[in-house]
C-alpha cells in the first residue's frame, strides 16, 4: 500500500512560511506529486518530484528524499488564498491514490 | 487553461433517477481516464479506471452495475450513476493524463445531490 502520512491540519500567518511534510511507504515508486484542493473544488497540480532534492516554482517548493520516503511542500509569503488542503501522492504505475491531505488555514 | 473538462458541475435529482456525467480530455487523447469520488472532509477515493475500447476496471467495493462507465472515444469517458439514491450523493471527479509520466489533471468535478 501507499501508507501516506501527513499532518491533518496546520495554521499559519499571512506572509509567513509553512512546510507541509509527507512520509510514505510504497514499492515501485516513480515519483511524488503535490496537489492543492480548495474546499468544494477539484485538485489542481502543484509539483512532481522524481529525483531527490528541492524543486522551486514561484512561492511553492517541493523536496523529495527517495531513500527516506519523505517529501515536503514549502509555501512562502503565504496568502489568504493559500488556505486549502494539500495532497501528497506517491506515484506507482497505477492511478494516483490520495490520503486526506493537510488542511492549511492561513490567518491574518 | 483547463486540460480536462467535466459536465455537469452540479446535479440535483430525485431518488431513482439515473445520472450521466461526462469527462473530456481537451487537446490530447486519453486512452485511460480515472473516476474518483469524495465525501465531505474525506479523501479522494478511486472508483474505477476507464479504458478506451474495453471494460472499465473497478476498485474493490464499487458496484460496476451501479456505476456504469463508457469510454467510447479517446477524448470522452462517461460515468452513469444508475437508480441513484441519497447515499450516492457525493462529489464525483474525473482525471486524465497525457501519458503515464505526466501529472494527472482533474476535471472540475460534479456535485451530485439525490433527494
Amino acid at each position: 500500500g501507499q501508507n501516506i502520512d501527513q499532518p491533518t491540519e496546520m495554521t499559519a500567518t499571512e506572509g509567513a512560511i509553512v512546510q507541509i511534510n509527507c512520509t510514505y511507504q510504497t514499492s515501485g515508486f516513480n515519483g511524488l506529486f503535490w496537489y492543492q484542493q480548495h474546499a468544494g473544488e477539484a485538485p489542481t497540480f502543484l509539483s512532481y518530484n522524481v529525483l531527490d532534492g528541492l524543486e522551486e516554482k514561484g512561492r511553492f517548493s517541493s523536496f523529495l528524499s527517495r531513500s527516506k520516503g519523505y517529501s515536503y511542500l514549502l509555501l512562502k509569503e503565504l496568502q489568504m488564498k493559500d488556505s486549502a488542503s494539500y495532497l501528497c501522492a506517491p506515484k506507482k504505475n497505477t492511478p494516483l491514490v490520495f490520503g486526506k491531505g493537510t488542511r492549511l488555514s492561513v490567518i491574518a | 487553461g483547463a486540460v480536462v473538462s467535466q459536465h455537469p458541475s452540479r446535479v440535483i435529482c430525485k431518488s431513482g433517477t439515473s445520472v450521466k456525467i461526462e469527462c473530456r480530455s481537451l487537446d490530447f487523447q486519453a486512452t485511460t481516464m480515472f473516476w474518483y469520488r469524495q465525501f465531505p472532509k474525506q479523501s479522494l477515493m478511486l472508483m474505477a479506471t476507464s479504458n478506451e475500447g474495453s471494460k472499465a476496471t473497478y476498485e474493490q467495493g464499487v458496484e460496476k452495475d451501479k456505476f456504469l462507465i463508457n469510454h467510447a472515444s479517446l477524448t470522452l469517458s462517461t460515468l452513469t450513476v444508475t437508480s441513484a439514491h441519497p447515499e450516492d450523493s457525493s462529489f464525483y471527479i474525473c482525471s486524465a493524463y497525457r501519458d503515464s509520466n505526466q501529472p494527472q489533471h482533474f476535471g472540475d468535478g460534479t456535485r451530485l445531490s439525490i433527494l
